[in-house]
């Protein structure tokens, strides 16, 4: 049984580089959400996606960041012109879509970037 | 827009003591309230959760109490263990169109033993 899935689990970049990490959620799982953590801090939410409604963004730090998911499965969450201060552990999660919003979100392991 | 605001940051008790942590929620439409533990270099798990027809709920040495009116509720866990040391998330959600989980920022607790 898959759970949500992550890629890479670790990428270290150069400050100024584009990145793309990678989410795999639970099939069937029409929601989707982009986490941040960064170290011993709490969740960041940074972008929800639900079935074919357009996707709140409303937490996404700076016009470098942008997600998308294509076929209502797979996310990529891109960061253009990464910065230091994007070192953090990117956190993706998927649930069922509830008509009740009685739903597990169930976290990937996360993809911990670091950009020197 | 909703919020979900969690108490204290950081919680430390000895071991066989009680710890409680604290949420708040803005939407007074939320009806599902569910608690993550998220254990050091881990993904955050399921751990309990509230519905909101209920008003307390208990599963072994954790429980949880919900508060409507307030929009108030609560994680205790009893005879705290080294183990429960964890970083804790309380959520709200609600169902049908715009369902969205909001995460609070989370709780640090070291159970010192």
């Amino acid at each position: 049984g898959a759970g949500v899935s992550q890629s890479p689990s670790n990428k270290v970049t150069e400050k100024g580089k584009d990145v793309e990490l990678r989410c795999d959620p639970i099939s069937g799982h029409t929601a989707l959400y982009w986490y941040r953590q960064s170290l011993g801090q709490g969740l960041e939410f940074l972008i929800y996606f639900q079935g074919n409604s357009a996707p709140d963004k409303s937490g996404l730090p700076s016009d470098r960041f942008s997600a998308e998911r294509t076929g209502g499965s797979v996310s990529t969450l891109t960061i253009q012109r990464t910065q230091q201060e994007d070192s953090a552990v990117y956190l993706c999660a998927s649930s069922l879509f509830p008509i009740t919003g009685y739903t597990e979100a169930f976290f990937g392991q996360g993809t911990r970037l670091t950009v020197v | 827009g909703e919020n979900v605001e969690q108490h204290p940051s950081t919680l430390s008790v000895q071991e066989g003591d009680s710890a409680v942590i604290k949420c708040t929620y803005s939407d007074s439409a939320s009806n599902y309230f569910p608690w993550y533990k998220q254990e050091l270099g881990k993904r955050p798990q399921l751990i309990i959760d509230i519905r909101s027809n209920v008003g307390e709920k208990k599963d072994q040495r954790i429980a949880v109490t919900l508060n409507k009116t307030a929009k108030h509720f609560s994680l205790h866990i009893t005879e705290t263990q080294p183990e429960d040391s964890a970083v804790y998330f309380c959520a709200a959600s609600k169902g049908g169109g715009g369902f969205k989980t909001i995460f609070g920022a989370g709780t640090r607790l070291f159970v010192k033993a």
